[in-house]
């Protein structure tokens, strides 16, 4: 069983300050980690992707994540906020050493940037 | 370019209507999925499927039908029996435990 909790449905950051969304997770299985952006009438995009190398990931726009499996985390951090980092984000996790690939989301993050 | 492809963009259904939505993607990827987001809400799963001729209901089935006669093709019906279809539609492809490929989704409204 896998499971995501995405802690703050709405956080608010001024523009060029630190972004930090949160992202626990559950596994019965090591995980991989995928953190997707969504703009508004658009569909998911993803930003990048944890599947066991290094546990630090650069993912696009410049965001990064951690993996950081004694605390079951894997938050996404920006260290400068744009105005066009302005929409929906996901955490989600899949279980490795399945057959299924079938992921888990959380209910999302809504970021807003305040000029 | 590979990608993933929903249609029509925009949809409305009359009361008591069938309709369909397409999904087609030529990425190659095994799996496909239907998720349903409501306004201020996270992603739903309706249906999915792992591979052709086979699929399995999620979490949110009830008045939704599917099919997965080709690998690249994975249509959602939204029947008469789904009484609140007003929705944002959203259809995936993976394959095994890789990320999403997104289409840019169906919105769907009753008039």
């Amino acid at each position: 069983a896998q499971s995501v909790t995405q802690l703050g449905s709405h956080v608010s950051v001024s523009e060029g300050a630190l972004v930090l969304l949160r992202c626990n997770y559950s596994s019965s299985v090591p995980p991989y980690l995928f953190w997707y952006v969504q703009y508004p009438n658009q569909g998911l995009q993803l930003l990048l992707k944890y599947t066991s190398a290094a546990t630090l990931v650069k993912g696009i726009n410049g965001f990064e994540a951690e993996f950081k499996k004694s605390e079951t985390s894997f938050h996404l951090t920006k260290p400068s906020a744009h105005m066009s980092d302005a929409a929906e984000y996901f955490c989600a996790v899949s279980a490795r050493n399945t057959n299924a690939g079938k992921s888990t989301f959380g209910d999302g993050t809504t970021l807003t940037v305040k000029p | 370019d590979g990608g993933i492809t929903q249609s029509p963009k925009y949809l409305f259904r009359k009361e008591g209507q069938n309709v369909t939505l397409s999904c087609e993607q030529n990425l190659n990827h095994d799996a496909m999925y239907w998720y349903r987001q409501d306004p201020g809400q996270g992603l739903r799963l309706i249906y999915y499927s792992q591979i052709v001729n086979d699929f399995q209901k999620g979490d949110i089935a009830e008045g939704y039908s599917v099919s997965r006669e080709k690998k690249e093709s994975f249509p959602l019906t939204v029947t008469s029996a789904q009484k609140n279809p007003t929705a944002f539609y959203l259809c995936a492809s993976s394959n095994r435990q890789g990320p999403y490929t997104f289409g840019s989704g169906t919105r769907l409204t009753v008039v």
